[in-house]
């Protein structure tokens, strides 16, 4: 199974400032029709994923253009400038590339 | 508005089954692939399988193919996960997602004798 290691664990950001999350995969996530299908999620407490970015860097309906996704290959990264207090929670990224999908481990984003 | 409303968890007895349901509105539900997905108590999320929009091929994490069973109800709109022979290790939250982007609210399953 493809592994994700998402870094840091944690990440204490003051209100407005921006944070960076990697995510790097154990193996190419270029998929053979070439697309790369590497999604991002927030988690808030208490409540389900929410999808933030897919396929790499493309924002999903209703989501900021605070969020951005980049990347190729095995290493991608997610970026939240100028973050608010709902962006508060975990950041998960999630490979649909290959069979089965699978989840990093999680990034906690705290307020400093 | 998308709404996945998952039902059916609760305290359950090792060895023992569970049907968890997952009834969706706000999309035709007949033309999207379902997926299951889990979520431990350390928080570490683990997907259990998907079901083609028509029912006809499911695919299963092979640490759990021969426990768990997705199946659903397209005149219902309503996607299943049956479980067997439950484990502690099945302690979970259990989410519904139609192809990754939108997700229930889950449902928890505590496995405990």
């Amino acid at each position: 199974d493809v592994v994700l290691t998402q870094t840091p664990v944690s990440l204490l950001i003051s209100l407005g400032g921006q944070a960076s999350i990697s995510c790097r995969s154990s193996q190419s996530l270029v998929h053979s029709n070439g697309n790369t299908y590497l999604h991002w999620y927030l988690q808030k407490p208490g409540q389900s994923p929410q999808l933030l970015i897919y396929q790499v860097s493309n924002r999903f309906s209703g989501i900021p253009d605070r969020f951005s996704g980049s990347g190729s290959g095995t290493d991608f990264t997610l970026k939240i400038s100028r973050v608010e207090p709902e962006d508060l929670g975990v950041y998960y990224c999630l490979q649909r590339t290959h069979n089965p999908p699978t989840f990093g481990g999680g990034t906690k984003l705290e307020l400093k | 508005e998308v709404q996945l409303v998952e039902s059916g968890g609760g305290l359950v007895q090792p060895g023992a089954s569970l049907k968890l349901s997952c009834v969706a509105s706000g999309f035709t539900f007949s033309d999207y692939w379902m997926s299951w997905v889990r979520q431990t108590p350390g928080k570490t999320m683990e997907w259990i399988g998907d079901i083609k929009y028509d029912g006809s091929y499911t695919n299963y994490a092979p640490s759990l193919k021969n426990r768990f069973t997705i199946s659903r109800d397209n005149a219902k709109s309503t996607l299943y996960l049956q479980m067997s022979n439950v484990r502690s290790e099945d302690t979970a939250t259990y989410y519904c997602t139609r192809g990754f982007d939108y997700w229930g609210q889950g449902v928890m399953v505590t496995v405990s004798s």
